[in-house]
């Protein structure tokens, strides 16, 4: 079955910097990856999504990018702030199966 | 607010005793998720529903089962509970699969 496996486990970066985790994934017929935050004590959230027929999606300071040759994708946060701090998750998941697969999250710590 | 309701909040209990977590999804979505989340630990699935089938089981134990009703809410009743049954339990939601899963604030369940 499908494997999504995520690093680093904690990233910790100045702010201002960027912050890349990645992701990868192993079953080739992985068509949709989801990244979500979540912050301390709170819920999970979309933060952005990539379907497989596309290589790269931005949203202000926040990008995902995928390579499916390789079967990965990455989350690019650039110029992060204190408000970028939280565990970040990526997912993948196939149209005919019913599950997110998810990896084991990124605790992102954005330093003074 | 995510249009996700979750009952109760906080649950304080007893090993060897049962309870039953609810779910209201956001109206329209038909598809239902469970999730548990140990203390800084990732998201485990346990079970998904869509519009009224199981439709994805992840690691759920068989002490647990879950259930989704006619008019969409769910619930995931815990049974027999052990100290290591504590943790978070979200319940999430989405219009169908492959797209954005909206997120209940959580059922912090502490087993004493």
């Amino acid at each position: 079955g499908e494997n999504v496996e995520q690093h680093p486990s904690t990233l910790s970066v100045q702010e201002g910097d960027s912050a890349v985790i990645k992701c990868t994934y192993s079953d080739s017929a992985s068509n949709y990856f989801p990244w979500y935050k979540q912050e301390l004590g709170k819920r999970p959230q979309l933060i952005i999504d990539i379907r497989s027929n596309v290589g790269e999606k931005k949203d202000q300071r926040i990008a995902v990018t995928l390579n499916k040759t390789a079967k990965h994708f990455s989350l690019h946060i650039t110029e992060t702030q204190p408000e970028d701090s939280a565990v970040y998750f990526c997912a993948a998941s196939i149209d005919s199966n019913y599950q997110l697969i998810w990896g084991a999250g990124t605790k992102l710590i954005i330093k003074p | 607010d995510s249009g996700v309701t979750q009952t109760p909040k906080h649950l304080i209990t007893a090993t060897g005793q049962r309870v039953t977590l609810r779910c209201s999804p956001r109206s329209g979505d038909l598809s239902v998720y469970w999730y548990q989340q140990s203390l800084d630990q990732g998201l485990q699935f346990l079970i998904q529903y869509y519009n009224g089938e199981e439709r994805a089981k992840g690691n759920i134990l068989e002490r647990f089962s879950a259930q989704q009703f006619p008019d969409l809410h769910s619930e995931l009743n815990l049974s027999s509970l052990e100290l290591g049954d504590s943790a978070l339990y979200f319940c999430a939601s989405s219009v169908k699969v492959n797209t954005e899963a909206f997120f209940g604030q959580g059922t912090r369940l502490t087993v004493v």
